[in-house]
């Protein structure tokens, strides 16, 4: 059950469009459209952004996307605002029946 | 309004036990897969386990297969997580989630409740 690979952070500055990737293997994210995207602000408990790799919950802005190519799933936010700055997690479903998470990514507005 | 509410986190010994518990309202509980999630201080979110709506099934990480056992009381409306054989690993905020379809994702949490083990 290893990670989900993560970059450790990325930044963009206000208006901006950054991308989180996510890189798993054949038997989590390559083999399941079953990829979901976490934001928690520090002190908070996450909140789900995506899921089933491009589905958006009802009220969660529409500049959230998601998106995913064999073991790589991608977050992406466009018209970065102040309020995205937060952590970002990915996690899969996997072969054992199991979940996994990313590392997690910080994401600094600039 | 879903909530989700941990309680039973405290402060224990290594190789000592602790039992979480989560409160669900607002939802039919009955109906739903749920998980914990733990995360360490400073540390990213760690799934731990996940049991299914009935409660007949229950998955585990490798990091806690055979210390930890989660259950419910769908009567109660409440997730348990029995934890025995803590080590300092363990020490973290432990979330619960409601699974929005089998397994993931996960569209509800909990605030969280802490544990810390040490001596």
């Amino acid at each position: 059950q290893s990670a989900l690979t993560q970059p450790a952070s990325v930044s963009g500055s206000p208006g901006q469009s950054i991308t989180i990737s996510c890189t798993g293997t054949s038997s989590d994210v390559g083999g399941y459209n079953y990829v979901s995207w976490y934001q928690q602000h520090p002190g908070k408990a996450p909140k789900l952004m995506i899921y089933d790799v491009t589905n958006r919950p009802s009220g969660v802005s529409d500049r959230f996307s998601g998106a995913k190519s064999d073991n790589t799933a991608s977050l992406t936010i466009s018209g970065l605002q102040a309020e995205d700055e937060a952590d970002y997690y990915c996690n899969s479903y996997t072969s054992s029946g199991t979940v996994v998470f990313g590392g997690g990514t910080k994401l600094t507005v600039l | 309004e879903v909530q989700l509410l941990e309680s039973g986190g405290d402060l224990v010994q290594p190789g000592g036990s602790l039992r979480l518990s989560c409160a669900a309202s607002g939802f039919t509980f009955s109906s739903y897969a749920m998980s914990w999630v733990r995360q360490a201080p400073g540390k990213g979110l760690e799934w731990v386990s996940a049991i299914t709506a009935s409660g007949n099934s229950a998955y585990y990480a490798d990091s806690v297969k055979g210390r930890f056992t989660m259950s419910r009381d769908n009567s109660k409306n409440t997730l348990y997580l029995q934890m025995n054989s803590l080590r300092a690993e363990d020490t973290a905020v432990y979330y619960c989630a409601r699974a929005r379809r089998a397994v993931i994702p996960f569209d509800y949490w909990g605030q969280g409740a802490l544990v810390t083990v040490s001596s």
